[in-house]
């Protein structure tokens, strides 16, 4: 059974570092990956999606990078910034339709 | 193109009583699931459709939950009676085609049962 793992559940740092948030799961036979953004009391946003046959993606300040072998994902944060401060969701598609989702890490950016 | 529309955003009732939430995917999406999203359990997956047919309901938790996708442009979800427990915020997302391509996301219903 899949399990996907997000450490830390919760990351405070000041306004301009680069971060990096980690994404784990247990089965490397994945589909897809795709990491979200929520705020508080809203939806989820797609911020980027990554194919199982491509190592990264890129979008602005972030970058996600994939490593099936290893059931590893990451998404890097350049020059954080406070509007950066939510929780990030990283789920992993295992076949065409399915979905499971880590349990997020809650980012905070002091200003 | 407004995106997944999800209604009502929040509901309040008491317990027993049947809820109805409800979804318009985006035009032309193919693929349509619903998640349900509490502190304890994090986002599941409930149900999902391909061409208004549904696929894989095993994520619903009991009989009381059932859904519904009449066409191509509208989904319910529906819990009767309503539990306490049942307390979480229902996501509705859509997706065109398989595989490779991203799942756009409501912005949720906020169930409070009493």
């Amino acid at each position: 059974k899949q399990e996907v793992t997000q450490i830390p559940a919760a990351l405070s740092v000041p306004e301009g570092e680069n971060l990096v948030l980690n994404c784990s799961f247990t089965d490397s036979a994945i589909y897809n990956l795709q990491w979200f953004r929520q705020d508080p009391g809203k939806g989820l946003t797609s911020l980027l999606l990554i194919q199982s046959s491509q190592r990264e993606q890129t979008s602005g300040r972030l970058n996600a990078s994939l490593d099936k072998s290893s059931g590893r994902s990451t998404l890097y944060i350049a020059a954080s910034q406070p509007g950066d401060s939510a929780t990030y969701l990283c789920a992993v598609i295992p076949s065409a339709s399915k979905i499971i989702f880590g349990s997020g890490t809650r980012l905070s950016i002091r200003p | 193109d407004a995106g997944v529309i999800q209604s009502p955003r929040h509901e309040v009732t008491e317990m027993g009583q049947e809820v109805t939430l409800r979804c318009k995917p985006i035009s032309g999406h193919d693929y349509l699931f619903w998640y349900r999203q509490t502190m304890m359990r994090g986002l599941e997956l409930l149900i999902y459709f391909n061409n208004n047919v549904p696929i894989d309901d095993s994520g619903m938790p009991e009989d009381r939950f059932s859904a519904k996708m009449p066409n191509a442009s509208f989904s319910t979800l529906k819990i009767q009676p309503s539990e306490p427990r049942d307390s979480a915020v229902y996501f509705c997302a859509s997706r065109h085609g398989t595989g490779g391509r991203e799942q756009y996301f409501g912005p949720g219903t906020r169930l409070t049962v009493t």
